[in-house]
C-alpha cells in the first residue's frame, strides 16, 4: 500500500508570493491534517479536512488554507508568504477518530 | 504551549544499551501516538496507545502510558546506530478532530 506521499518535496518562494502544496493521502483514508514543523516552534497543527470539510482549525493567519477533493487529496495554500513561513510541511492521513496518524515526507519551503 | 513534553530533551547511549523517552501531557486524551524523525523528513509512526490500554509492544519498542499520572514512556532496547533520530510523542483527542498535539521530542544519539 503507499504511503502518503506531498509534492513538492521542495520548494523556494519569494516574499509576497504565493505557494500551494500537496498530499496524497494512503487509500482509504478520508482525514488529511495538515501540521508546520520549525526549529523554534515545534510542530504546530494546521487544520484537518474529512470529507472534504475541515473540521479543525489551528491558531495561524487566514493567509494558510487548504481543501481536501472527493478523492481525499488535499491541498495547502499560503499566499503572501513571510519569510517565518519558511518551514517543513507535513501532512498525515488517517482512517478517522482514535486511528493512527501516518505523515508524509514533507515539503522544506523556504521564503527568500 | 505544546501539550507534551518529552523528557530528556537529549539522549547519548552505547549501541546495544536501552533507551527510555518519556512524555507528559496535561489534558485528557483518548490516544497516544510516537513518532520517529530522521534530519528533518517526514514522521515514521512507531505506536499508537489508547487511554484504556497500558501497555504494548511492537518489535524492540514498548510502550506504557498512566492515564493517572498524564504520562508515557517510550522504551527501546539492544538500540542500534539506525534508532539514532528524534522521537515525538503526539497526544489526540475525539473532541479535537484530526489534530495531535506534538511534544518538542527527545534527540536519542546511539553510538556505534
Amino acid at each position: 500500500k503507499a504511503g502518503v506521499t506531498q509534492t513538492p518535496r521542495y520548494l523556494i518562494k519569494t516574499r509576497g508570493q504565493q505557494v500551494t502544496l500537496s498530499c496524497s493521502p494512503i487509500s482509504g483514508h478520508r482525514s488529511v491534517s495538515w501540521y508546520q514543523q520549525t526549529p523554534g516552534q515545534g510542530l504546530q497543527f494546521l487544520f484537518e479536512y474529512f470529507s472534504e470539510t475541515q473540521r479543525n482549525k489551528g491558531n495561524f493567519p487566514g493567509r494558510f488554507s487548504g481543501r481536501q477533493f472527493s478523492n481525499s487529496r488535499s491541498e495547502m495554500n499560503v499566499s503572501t508568504l513571510e519569510l517565518g513561513d519558511s518551514a517543513l510541511y507535513l501532512c498525515a492521513s488517517s482512517l478517522g477518530r482514535d486511528r493512527e496518524a501516518f505523515f508524509g515526507q514533507g515539503t522544506r519551503l523556504t521564503v527568500v | 504551549s505544546q501539550q507534551g513534553e518529552e523528557d530528556p530533551q537529549a539522549l547519548s547511549i552505547q549501541e546495544g544499551e536501552n533507551a527510555t523517552m518519556n512524555c507528559s501531557y496535561k489534558t485528557s486524551i483518548n490516544n497516544l501516538q510516537w513518532y520517529r524523525q530522521n534530519s528533518g523528513r517526514g514522521l515514521v509512526h512507531l505506536i499508537l496507545i489508547r487511554s484504556n490500554e497500558r501497555e504494548k509492544h511492537s518489535g524492540r519498542l514498548r510502550v506504557t502510558l498512566d492515564t493517572s499520572k498524564k504520562s508515557s514512556s517510550l522504551l527501546i532496547t539492544a538500540s542500534r546506530a539506525a534508532d539514532t533520530a528524534s522521537y515525538f510523542c503526539a497526544t489526540g483527542s475525539n473532541t479535537n478532530a484530526g489534530k495531535s498535539t506534538f511534544g518538542d521530542g527527545t534527540t536519542l544519539t546511539v553510538k556505534p
